[in-house]
């Protein structure tokens, strides 16, 4: 069974820049695209970025995606931290017949 | 603008059946590539996939749920209902409803409702 693993947690000051892994169990995302979803407390997930690397209009540059060159695993990289970005962060893809989701990372601005 | 909203029951008794609906609007579930598909998040715990179904009635299932779920749809009322069966629970958890975006080559989820608890207590 495909499955994407994510570290449990990571902190990063205000102004730093973080990244956020997603490996893929089969070793490749070569032809599966990686969205990333933000969770704030209390709230439905929102879209950061979407099909590896594309973001949503209204959501800030500082948030960027990439697939790395041997497609095992994704990252979301979010710089210029704001204590607003903390939250639970979710990547997701697709292995041809079902949804996946990683575990969750909680990302704390400190 | 694209809503959905998820409703059905905050509680149900072990080895009942949850039914919930996601009444959605903004959008046809008619129209080429559009889906809908169901989310789960137990208390302080990751999103699992449940399932989704395409405009063309096409239905996908979690592998280890598959066998106690049903989704279907009513493109006339602009509803999704999702079915499970023989709650337990540890099948406690906020249910999300999300629009399958059509445009996508392969499926993601934008935007989402705010979710419903469903609890399983006797």
């Amino acid at each position: 069974n495909f499955m994407l693993t994510q570290p449990h947690s990571v902190s990063e000051s205000p102004g730093k820049t973080v990244t956020i892994s997603c490996t893929g169990s089969s070793g490749s995302l070569a032809n599966n695209y990686v969205q990333w979803y933000q969770q704030r407390p209390g709230s439905a997930p929102t879209t950061v970025i979407y099909e590896d690397n594309q973001r949503p209009s209204g959501v800030p540059d500082r948030f960027s995606g990439s697939v790395d060159s041997s497609s095992t695993s994704a990252s979301l990289i979010i710089s210029g931290l704001k204590t607003e970005d903390e939250a639970d962060y979710y990547c997701q893809s697709y292995d041809g017949s079902n949804v996946l989701f990683g575990g969750g990372t909680k990302l704390t601005v400190l | 603008q694209i809503t959905l909203k998820e409703s059905g029951p905050t509680l149900v008794k072990p080895k009942q059946t949850l039914t919930l609906t996601c009444t959605f609007s903004g959008f046809s579930l008619s129209s080429s590539g559009v889906g809908v598909g169901w989310i789960r998040q137990p208390p302080g715990k990751a999103l699992e996939w449940l399932a989704l179904i395409y405009w063309d009635d096409d239905k996908r299932y979690s592998p280890s749920l598959k066998s106690r779920l049903t989704i279907t749809k009513d493109t006339s009322k602009n509803e999704v209902v999702l079915t499970m069966t023989n709650m337990d629970p540890v099948d406690i958890g906020t249910y999300y409803c999300a629009r399958r975006v059509p445009t996508a080559h392969q499926p993601w989820f934008d935007p989402w409702g705010q979710g419903t608890l469903v609890t399983v207590s006797s």
